[in-house]
């Protein structure tokens, strides 16, 4: 079936650097996709979200951006600081009216102060 | 109050045991998700109530069974599990149909199967 990957299963950066998590996706139906953290033996925490109708979206130093025609999704993370350290998904609502999440492969985020 | 709440965090249980796992939130949510996940992969769905409805079940084995005895509570009863079936088990709670789909992640129960 369809599902949602990504190209790094583990990025690895200095304290203050930009990081950027890429994430690439094949349902073309879907119409909404999430942003996870999880830090080490705690659930997914949400950081942002984008629908498909936009290209880009600011949060506080996360920036996500869409694009529709490659079927990729990034997130960007400014002065990525040591409490960035966490597996980040991607996830993809499928168009079912049930919110159902379709998480990609995760990256391994490691921030060395 | 934004949390969904989990209990047990931690939970070892043998073959033949019978243990029951426990999910609440207090947003007024009207779904709730079951989900499983193995060590370095990404959540997978198991069960998904709506309205306090089984909607979805992910061709779950009978040993794992949810219960939803009201909007704000879901469990999941865990019956002649296998080694194989440890793994952290989330729940997850969103608005429900026609709202924001965003959904908020519990902590997660740890679960052992000796």
């Amino acid at each position: 079936g369809e599902s949602v990957g990504l190209h790094l299963p583990t990025l690895s950066v200095q304290e203050g650097d930009n990081s950027i998590i890429n994430c690439a996706y094949s349902n073309s139906a879907s119409d909404y996709f999430i942003w996870y953290k999880q830090e080490s033996g705690k659930g997914p925490q949400f950081i942002i979200d984008i629908r498909s109708n936009m290209d880009k979206r600011q949060g506080q130093r996360v920036t996500v951006l869409l694009n529709k025609t490659v079927k990729h999704l990034s997130l960007q993370i400014a002065a990525t600081q040591p409490g960035d350290s966490a597996v980040y998904f991607c996830a993809e609502i499928a168009n079912s009216g049930y919110s159902t999440l379709t998480f990609g492969k995760g990256t391994m985020l490691l921030v060395s102060p | 109050d934004t949390e969904v709440t989990q209990t047990p965090k931690h939970l070892v249980m043998g073959m033949t045991n019978k243990k029951s796992l426990k999910c609440e939130q207090h947003m007024g949510h009207r779904a709730m998700y079951w989900y499983k996940q193995k060590a370095k992969k990404p959540p997978e769905l198991m069960f998904v109530y709506s309205y306090e409805k089984l909607s979805i079940n992910e061709s779950v084995p009978s040993r794992f069974s949810p219960e939803c005895p009201n909007s704000s509570l879901l469990n999941l009863h865990l019956h002649a599990l296998q080694p194989e079936d440890s793994a952290l088990y989330l729940c997850a709670s969103s608005q429900g149909a026609g709202g924001p789909v965003e959904q908020f992640f519990g902590p997660g129960t740890r679960l052992t199967v000796l």
